[in-house]
């Protein structure tokens, strides 16, 4: 497509139950990120794939977040036992590492609602 | 670590005055400095850039100046317009491309 897609656009779940979101990348973009944005507060970096290295999860909150990446395409984000602190908007961004414009593309982000 | 502060808003301002919002950066090594702003109802874009000392980014009459001397990349624009208002975040990238981010100043521009 011609931009970062994210699904569902928005979620409400209640506290203890899994939920997980999608990102697709920018087609041949060779990085991906996940990012958390609170309400109120700047963004936070929870996790980067680029190619096939190993994921950076330094920014992950905690053990109930995970997240993989196919390959160079679509990367799932999963919370499991939400809570409502993890009530956010969850935005995914892409890049091209290399190109002559070196810049991350944002999704519109998943708000999640955790009741 | 890295860290990025930029001041608190939010920020109101009457169409055709002068903005200015004030960011500074923490960081080791180089890193590349941008602008990004959210449109209500919008995704998060990139306004503008800039990956060393000196440069100037500038888009939609909106500037920035990366200064190393003060660790400083503000935002200006001589003359702001209603369209303007958003939430403006200031952002570094380190040799991972890793976004740090600031909180964000929401401008409202008022007629």
């Amino acid at each position: 497509g011609a931009g970062v897609s994210q699904s569902p656009s928005n979620k409400v779940t209640e506290k203890g139950k899994d939920v997980e979101l999608r990102c697709d990348p920018i087609s041949g973009h060779t990085a991906l990120y996940w990012y958390r944005q609170r309400l109120g507060q700047g963004l936070e970096f929870l996790i980067y794939f680029q190619g096939n290295s190993a994921p950076d999860k330094s920014g992950l909150p905690s053990d109930r977040f995970s997240a993989e990446r196919t390959g160079e395409s679509v990367s799932t984000l999963t919370i499991q036992r939400t809570q409502q602190e993890d009530s956010a908007v969850y935005l995914c961004a892409s890049i091209l590492i290399g190109a002559v414009k070196e810049t991350q593309y944002f999704g519109p982000g998943t708000r999640l609602l955790v009741l | 670590g890295n860290s990025v502060t930029q001041m608190e808003g939010p920020v109101t301002l009457s169409e055709e005055a002068f903005l200015t919002i004030n960011c500074t950066y923490t960081a080791t090594g180089y890193p590349s400095l941008f602008w990004y702003v959210q449109y209500p109802g919008e995704g998060l874009q990139l306004l503008l850039k800039a990956t060393k000392a000196d440069d100037k980014g500038s888009n939609k009459g909106f500037e920035a100046t990366y200064r190393k001397e003060t660790t400083s990349f503000h935002l200006e624009k001589g003359s702001v317009q209603v369209s303007d208002s958003a939430v403006y975040f200031c952002a570094l990238s380190d040799t991972s491309y890793q976004l740090t981010f600031g909180k964000g100043t929401k401008l409202s521009v008022i007629p």
